[in-house]
């Protein structure tokens, strides 16, 4: 267990439905990260926020959103779904590394798997 | 534009022989290289790291050597066990101004061991 917590496992869904992946951040982690791995491919990021607030945006389409709450966990919402948004959606946590000297060492959830039918 | 990539999709050993999982990178400005390892059903697992000030560091049964002049990285395993089958990564972290300490991942290498 890395200490980070993302629901639903798995989700199936039709084209254009809206769905919202979970991740609560390892206990101290400030940061959360998404990242997006369809097949065979590698991990795409997404957003990420620190504390509350968005720090920086990847390769997010518009139908994507986030959010970080009060309590750190984050919420990541898919909407107008396509069969291509099928993927893996990771969330990733650390301390808020990228303020401090050493690596950014982010560690993972076990990931959400979305099918899109 | 910035990238990491891997040089071989697939990598295939014996059980008992060294691994070694190469990956090029193209952006100098990279402060620190991550390795990752993913199992089946998982999510990537951090494995080592290096700073862009060393050329090589060692971790239990793993080394990752950095050569800047030709912008390549490697992940080297000893004693390849069956437990090593995974999907590798290697991520680039840079610091610094505007960089908010995301990582950016190769394509990824499959390391299958052979009994």
């Amino acid at each position: 267990d890395s200490g980070v917590t993302q629901t639903p496992k798995h989700l199936i869904t039709a084209t254009g439905q809206r769905v919202t992946l979970r991740c609560s951040p390892r206990s101290g982690d400030l940061s959360v990260y998404w990242y997006q791995q369809s097949l065979d491919q590698g991990l795409q990021f997404l957003i990420h926020y620190y504390n509350g607030e968005e720090r920086a945006k990847g390769n997010i389409l518009e139908r994507f959103s986030a959010q970080q709450f009060p309590d750190l966990h984050s919420e990541l919402n898919l909407s107008s779904l396509e069969l291509g948004d099928s993927a893996l959606y990771f969330c990733a946590s650390s301390v808020g590394g990228w303020r401090f000297s050493g690596a950014n060492v982010l560690t993972f959830g076990a990931g959400s798997r979305l099918t899109v039918l | 534009g910035e990238s990491v990539g891997l040089h071989l999709p697939t990598l295939s050993v014996q059980e008992g022989d060294n691994s070694i999982i190469n990956c090029a990178y193209s952006n100098s400005a990279s402060d620190y290289f991550i390795w990752y390892k993913q199992e089946s059903g998982k999510g990537p697992q951090f494995i080592i790291d290096i700073r862009s000030n060393m050329d090589k560091r060692q971790g239990q049964r793993v080394t990752v050597l950095l050569n800047k002049t030709v912008k390549h990285l490697s992940l080297q395993i000893a004693a390849t066990q069956p437990g090593d089958s995974a999907v590798y990564f290697c991520a680039e972290n840079r610091h610094g101004s505007g960089n908010t300490g995301k990582l950016i991942f190769g394509q990824g290498t499959t390391l299958q061991v052979k009994p």
